[in-house]
């Protein structure tokens, strides 16, 4: 699998229902971040997680990180129509690099 | 300046055409990004900016493709004898600092320019 891969590749949930995406990664990172693109076009920073930190969250959003797994998990709580949208998780690798996974497209049903 | 500016937002060009993509970072942004995306799937990284100079190079598909950045500031993305397989969503981002090599800042993305090499 690559750097950064986002599972599941799609998911439809009812709208106010919770959505969680996932992250797996390789190689050992400096943070892990979450994006959020709307239409295929610019991709939108959501939230930051540090390699040292376990949990972190921002509004209905909530990122949590484990680095002996390798992975991460995006959750969005109470979910709107508005959140419908891919979702990309990018490390920052200590070597130096950003890599982008392929992303969860995210749709909420009315 | 408000955000990450790229222009134009759809070009459409013939194969063996050579194309320009312009990106204007935020202000004050030392580091510059740019990544293609193809349609459904993720970005795939180019290369990146820190101040002039393009420290990774790595991710430049081709001798086709390259890059510049002057005064700092202001980007372009050149793609010569542009082929079909280069259609695409071109996408650019800065951010304010970034680390040795490829940055760990939150990066700020552009609108992204739409190229279609018929």
């Amino acid at each position: 699998s690559q750097q950064g891969e986002e599972d599941p590749q799609a998911l439809s949930i009812q709208e106010g229902e919770n959505a969680t995406m996932n992250c797996s990664y390789k190689t050992s990172i400096n943070n892990l971040q979450w994006y959020r693109q709307n239409s295929g076009r610019g991709l939108v920073h959501l939230i930051l997680i540090r390699s040292n930190e376990r949990e972190k969250h921002s509004g209905r959003l909530r990122v949590t990180l484990d680095t002996s797994k390798k992975s991460s998990s995006l959750l969005i709580t109470a979910s709107r129509a508005a959140d419908t949208a891919s979702y990309f998780c990018a490390t920052a690798t200590t070597d130096d690099k950003i890599i982008f996974g392929k992303g969860t497209r995210l749709h909420i049903l009315p | 300046g408000a955000g990450v500016s790229q222009s134009p937002s759809n070009k459409v060009t013939e194969k063996g055409k050579d194309v320009e993509l312009r990106c204007d970072p935020i202000s004050g942004h030392t580091a510059l990004y740019w990544y293609r995306q193809s349609l459904g799937q993720g970005l795939e990284f180019l290369i990146y900016f820190q101040g002039n100079s393009a420290p990774d190079k790595s991710g430049l598909p081709s001798d086709r493709f390259s890059a510049e950045r002057t005064g700092g500031s202001v980007s372009t993305l050149t793609i010569q004898r542009t082929q079909q397989e280069d259609s695409a969503v071109y996408l650019c981002a800065s951010s304010f600092w970034t680390t040795k090599r490829g940055g760990s800042d939150t990066q700020y993305f552009g609108p992204g320019t739409r190229l279609t090499v018929l």
